[in-house]
């Protein structure tokens, strides 16, 4: 069975860093083509891809948000890490992380709110 | 990199046939068969109901179709049913790894 589950701060105020983790079982990060990815999606609004974190360590990122975004993986703990630096208010959204590059499996979603 | 276009709403009565189109450019829809499309309920996470532009998952009914032609791609949703009363999302690869979502379609099922 594949689940994934994000975790994080449900608050964060502005210019702060936010730091999500998502932690998955039933597949594995190390088997060739595999990936995890983030997409968020601000209350009432479209889902928006933001990074992804393959296999072999390659990382893509949004263009609009590249400069301020970070993804990681630890495949000994089963988890990938997201950063965003210098978070503002229109950051606030449902963050979810994503298996493979065809977002087959999703987490349940985390709430993160951003204070001014 | 501009969000796909999608229709904000559509509506039917239970049993006939949606469409639903997604336009994107020559430089996604147009130049890739990776385009996806989700499912959401109020509340929950996106479910994948379509992927390689036309493949269903297993265990997505057969009433869920799609296709594409040129920048547009389009999911036809056939003998609606209550519980199709979503709001579904399109999303294609648009090079250099990075993937685009359309802004949603509201499925009413009168």
């Amino acid at each position: 069975q594949i689940t994934l589950k994000e975790s994080g701060p449900t608050l964060v105020k502005s210019t702060q860093t936010l730091t999500l983790t998502c932690t998955f079982s039933g597949f594995s990060l190390t088997n060739s083509g595999a990936g995890v990815g983030w997409i968020r999606q601000p209350p009432g609004k479209a889902l928006e891809w933001l990074a992804f974190i393959y296999w072999d360590d390659d990382k893509r990122y949004s263009p609009s948000l590249k400069n301020r975004l970070t993804i990681t993986k630890d495949t000994s703990n089963n988890q990938v890490v997201l950063t965003m630096t210098n978070i503002v208010p229109v950051d606030t959204a449902t963050y979810y992380c994503v298996r493979n590059n065809i977002f087959d499996y999703w987490g349940q979603g985390t709430l993160v709110t951003v204070s001014s | 990199q501009s969000a796909l276009t999608q229709p904000r709403s559509v509506s039917g009565s239970p049993g006939q046939s949606v469409a639903i189109s997604c336009t994107g450019t020559s430089s996604d829809v147009g130049s890739y068969k990776y385009v996806t499309w989700y499912q959401q309920h109020p509340g929950k996470a996106p479910k994948l109901i379509i992927f390689d532009v036309s493949e269903r998952p297993s265990g997505v009914p057969d009433r869920f179709s799609a296709s594409k032609s040129g920048n547009t791609a389009f999911l036809t949703i056939s003998g609606l049913q209550a519980e199709d009363d979503a709001d579904y999302y399109c999303c294609s690869y648009s090079g250099s790894y990075s993937w685009l979502f359309g802004g949603g379609t509201k499925v009413t099922v009168l």
